[in-house]
C-alpha cells in the first residue's frame, strides 16, 4: 500500500489565491519531508526540506514568504502556496525523508492557476 | 558541472527489444546511491532499481538491470523484453552529502521511452 499520501492530487483556482499541499507519511513518523516542484517536461527540482518542529530550509531562489511550509507532526507537512500566480501552476511532490532504498514519494499535486 | 547527466531525452524502442537508458554522474562523496525511478503520465515516482557505490555486483529487479561502471561514473538502466506499459519518463538520481554533511538527492534531466508495437 502507499506510504505517503498527498492532498489534494489536482487543484485549480484563480490567481492571487492561497492554495494548501498536505503530504502525509502513512505507515512511518518522518521527521524530515522533501517538497519538490516539476515543471512540464522537466526534472524535478527540490524546493525546500522539512523539518518537524523547526523552520524549513529553502533552496536558493525558493521564496520562503510565498512557499509556506508547516512540519507540525511527525507524519504531516504542508506547503501553501500564497497569492499564487500562473507561473506557479506545477506538479508539487514530496518526499519522506526514511532511509531508503527505495525513496517514498507521495503521488504528486497537479497545481493550475487561472 | 551536472552532478548527474542523462544525455538521451526521448528514446523509441519496438515493443520486446531490450533498451539502455543512459546515466552518468559526478561526485566527490565516496558513500553515494544511485536510484532509477519511472514516471508514467499520471506523475507517481515508481521506484525501480539502486545501487550503492559500494556494492560489488550489479543491482538487479526483474527485467531491469543495472549497468553500474564506477571507474567511468555511470549507472545505466537495461529494461529487457520492453512492454507498451514501459512507455514513460525515467529519471536517474543520486544520494549523497553535501559540504555540511547533509543529505542531497539529486535528479537527472529524464529519459522519455517511448515503446512502439
Amino acid at each position: 500500500g502507499a506510504v505517503v499520501s498527498q492532498h489534494p492530487s489536482r487543484v485549480i483556482c484563480k490567481s492571487g489565491t492561497s492554495v494548501k499541499i498536505e503530504c502525509r507519511s502513512l505507515d512511518f513518523q518522518a521527521t524530515t519531508m522533501f517538497w519538490y516542484r516539476q515543471f512540464p517536461k522537466q526534472s524535478l527540482m527540490l524546493m525546500a526540506t522539512s523539518n518537524e518542529g523547526s523552520k524549513a530550509t529553502y533552496e536558493q531562489g525558493v521564496e520562503k514568504d510565498k512557499f509556506l511550509i508547516n512540519h507540525a507532526s511527525l507524519t504531516l507537512s504542508t506547503l501553501t502556496v500564497t497569492s499564487a500566480h500562473p507561473e506557479d501552476s506545477s506538479f508539487y511532490i514530496c518526499r519522506v525523508g526514511l532511509a531508503g532504498p527505495p525513496l517514498f514519494f507521495g503521488p504528486g499535486t497537479r497545481l493550475t492557476v487561472l | 558541472a551536472q552532478k548527474i547527466t542523462q544525455t538521451q531525452p526521448g528514446m523509441f524502442v519496438q515493443e520486446k527489444e531490450a533498451v539502455t537508458l543512459d546515466c552518468t554522474y559526478d561526485t566527490s562523496d565516496p558513500s553515494y546511491g544511485l536510484f532509477w525511478y519511472k514516471q508514467p503520465s499520471s506523475g507517481e515516482m515508481i521506484f525501480l532499481i539502486y545501487q550503492g557505490s559500494y556494492d560489488q555486483q550489479n543491482a538487479t529487479e526483474g527485467r531491469y538491470s543495472l549497468n553500474f561502471q564506477k571507474a567511468r561514473k555511470s549507472a545505466n538502466l537495461v529494461i529487457s523484453a520492453s512492454q507498451l506499459g514501459d512507455s514513460a519518463m525515467y529519471f536517474c538520481a543520486m544520494r549523497d552529502l553535501d559540504n555540511f554533511g547533509n543529505e542531497k538527492l539529486t535528479f537527472g534531466t529524464g529519459t522519455r521511452l517511448t515503446i512502439i508495437p
